[in-house]
Parts: structure tokens; C-alpha cells; sequence
């Protein structure tokens, strides 16, 4: 059965930390990797990622992709409180199908 | 440009009532996923359809939940006689056509319809 795992589940910074959240996946026919955040509403689009070693960077935020290792990390420096969320990965299959990993909740103190 | 239009937003029903929750993806985009979300869970995929035509049901439950996006308006996900395990949120999400210059694969969220069942 296809599976994204992510890890850890909750994660308390203080302000300025810098934090590395992981996931990892089992799927049958990969096709890509996406990671939202997802705070009291709708998930938002933070990067998609379909080739190995390829850094994605927007501001504060980076992402990379393993396809032998099968896992995916998103990176946040200088945190801030605003990055409190539920930070979500989820693998695309050849098929159509979205599998979401039950999220990390960051939450950052001030 | 709106993003994707969901509504109700909340939703209330009694056990063995009907729920229709509306979707109306982002402009020019013509392929919606729905998902559900239980408390303290991931999204879990439904269905991914096109304009009049379902692609991929594989996360549907076998009775009770349809869905459906018509040429004209908004998709619908339908909930006949519901349970009180279908209260969750439904989200809905759309993704930009071939040829748009950005990724099919990207989907775009709307605000969820939380449905709660009595």
C-alpha cells in the first residue's frame, strides 16, 4: 500500500532555531513530492520537487529530494512565530492519486 | 483571480440526512481532487475528476459518497444518509490545465466545508 510517513509529528523551537522536518515515502509509481502549510485552513503550496538533489529554495524555507533514499526534507532558518503550522507532505503517483502524510505541527515560541 | 470557492463552509446535517458540498476550482482550471480530513489526521484523497468525467475514485467509499463536476458549475460531493463518522472537513483542490505554464501537479486549496454530523 502506498505510504508517506513524516516525522516527528510535533516539534516546539523558540524563535531563531532552525529546523529540519523529514518525509519519507513508500508509493508504487512516483511522479512528485509536494510540501503545504497548512495553518487554520486551506493548505498553500510551498514546493514541489521531482528530481534528486535539486535544492528548492523560497526565502527561509529549502527542500530537497533523496529518489534512492526515498525521503524528502524541508528546512526552515531563523524561525518565526508566523511559521507555526502543520507543515504537510504528500506524494503525487503516476495514477492521479495525492497520498498526504499525517503532517508535522511546528509550533513556534517566541 | 479568486482561488478555489468552497461552500457551505459549515455544514450541519442529522444522522440519515443529505450533505452537498460545493466546489468551484480557481479560474481556468478544469481538474478538482476532493479530500477528507478527520481530526488530527492527514488529508485522505476522494476522487479527482475533470469537466464530466471522473478520472480516479480509487479513495471514494464504495456506497453513500459521489461526485461530480458538470460543464456548467461548480463540482459537487455528495453524502447520502450520513453517519456521524463522515463529519470531517472536505477539502477541494484544483490544478492548472496543460500548457499553463506551471505544473499539473500543483493543486491549489480551498477553505474546506466542515461537516458535522449530529
Amino acid at each position: 500500500e502506498d505510504k508517506v510517513v513524516q516525522s516527528p509529528l510535533s516539534l516546539v523551537v523558540h524563535e531563531g532555531d532552525t529546523v529540519t522536518l523529514n518525509c519519507s515515502y513508500e508509493v508504487t509509481n512516483f511522479r512528485s513530492l509536494l510540501w503545504y502549510k497548512q495553518e487554520k485552513k486551506a493548505p498553500t503550496f510551498l514546493f514541489m520537487l521531482t528530481s534528486s538533489g535539486i535544492e528548492k529554495k523560497s526565502g527561509r524555507l529549502s527542500s530537497i529530494l533523496d529518489k534512492k533514499e526515498l525521503f524528502s526534507i524541508l528546512n526552515i532558518t531563523a524561525t518565526q512565530t508566523g511559521d507555526s503550522a502543520i507543515y504537510l507532505c504528500a506524494v503525487r503517483t503516476g495514477g492521479f492519486k495525492t497520498i498526504f502524510g499525517a503532517g508535522t505541527r511546528l509550533f513556534v515560541k517566541a | 483571480n479568486a482561488g478555489v470557492m468552497q461552500n457551505p463552509r459549515h455544514l450541519v446535517r442529522r444522522r440519515g440526512q443529505e450533505a452537498r458540498l460545493r466546489c468551484s476550482p480557481m479560474k481556468g482550471h478544469s481538474h478538482v481532487y476532493w479530500y477528507r480530513q478527520l481530526p488530527e489526521e492527514g488529508l485522505k484523497f476522494m476522487v479527482y475528476l475533470q469537466k464530466e468525467n471522473i478520472i480516479d475514485e480509487s479513495g471514494m467509499p464504495k456506497e453513500r459518497f459521489s461526485a461530480e463536476f458538470p460543464k456548467e458549475g461548480p463540482s459537487i460531493l455528495r453524502i447520502q444518509q450520513v453517519v456521524r463518522g463522515d463529519s470531517a472537513a472536505y477539502f477541494c483542490a484544483s490544478s492548472p490545465p496543460v500548457g499553463s505554464g506551471e505544473s499539473t501537479d500543483t493543486q491549489y486549496f480551498g477553505p474546506g466545508t466542515r461537516l458535522t454530523v449530529l
